[in-house]
């Protein structure tokens, strides 16, 4: 099994529209949980930490299911500036900040 | 802000050519730097752990000699593709940040083009 599996879409969908990605791990020693989000030829920037019990930053809602070793992200009313690709990010625990990478999975928010 | 500044955003140069790459923490001390790979439709890949004053961690496949990584101070850490060579072409990512579970900042990202 894949350390981390992302959907790499691409998901079409129209502005307004609500959507979700999930993405799965498999090292159960995983702690720390993020989004990131990568506009084309440029570096990733940080969308939202994901924690235990679920979080929420505007129209991102952000969940963690540490049982099934998956994360989600839902975005509600799609703006066109949400078209990226998202990447689902995990880090270990025990001292160490090394990063897995999922490949992303592409959104682009149609008009 | 940027909390990490990375320099040059672009290079374009002959094959055979070294290419210097800096990555700076601009608010705070980073004792670890990392350094990322990214090819087109690819995901980002460790290329290696920058530790400051001692030597760099390599992830498996990636050539030390190849790529020369110096972690002199607590904000700054150097990547030299050295004789780079068209296979080469990437863009090139540092991280910094991370500590006690804290999301890592990444800098803006270099594009290296060997022709």
């Amino acid at each position: 099994r894949k350390e981390v599996e992302q959907d790499p879409g691409p998901f079409n969908v129209p502005e307004g529209a609500t959507v979700a990605f999930n993405c799965t791990y498999s090292n159960s020693a995983s702690q720390s949980f993020f989004w990131y989000r990568q506009d084309c030829r440029k570096e990733p920037k940080l969308l939202m930490s994901v924690y235990s019990s679920g979080n929420e930053d505007g129209r991102f809602t952000a969940q963690l299911n540490r049982a099934s070793q998956y994360i989600s992200l839902l975005i509600r009313d799609s703006k066109l500036s949400d078209s990226a690709t998202y990447l689902c990010v995990f880090q270990s625990g025990a001292g160490s900040y090394q990063l897995t990478f999922g490949k992303g999975t592409k959104l682009s928010v149609i008009p | 802000g940027a909390v990490v500044s990375q320099h040059p955003s672009w290079v374009i140069c002959k094959s055979g050519t070294s290419v210097k790459i800096e990555c700076r923490s601009l608010d705070f001390q980073a004792t670890t730097m990392f350094w990322y790979r990214q090819f087109p439709k690819q995901s980002l890949m460790l290329m290696a752990t920058s530790n400051e004053g001692s030597k760099a961690t390599y992830e498996q496949g990636v050539e030390k000699d190849k790529f020369l990584i110096n972690h002199a101070s607590l904000t700054l850490s150097t990547l030299t593709v050295t004789s780079a060579h068209p296979e080469d072409s990437s863009f090139y990512i540092c991280s910094a940040g991370g500590q006690h579970n804290q999301p890592q900042h990444f800098g803006d990202g270099t594009r290296l083009s060997i022709l």
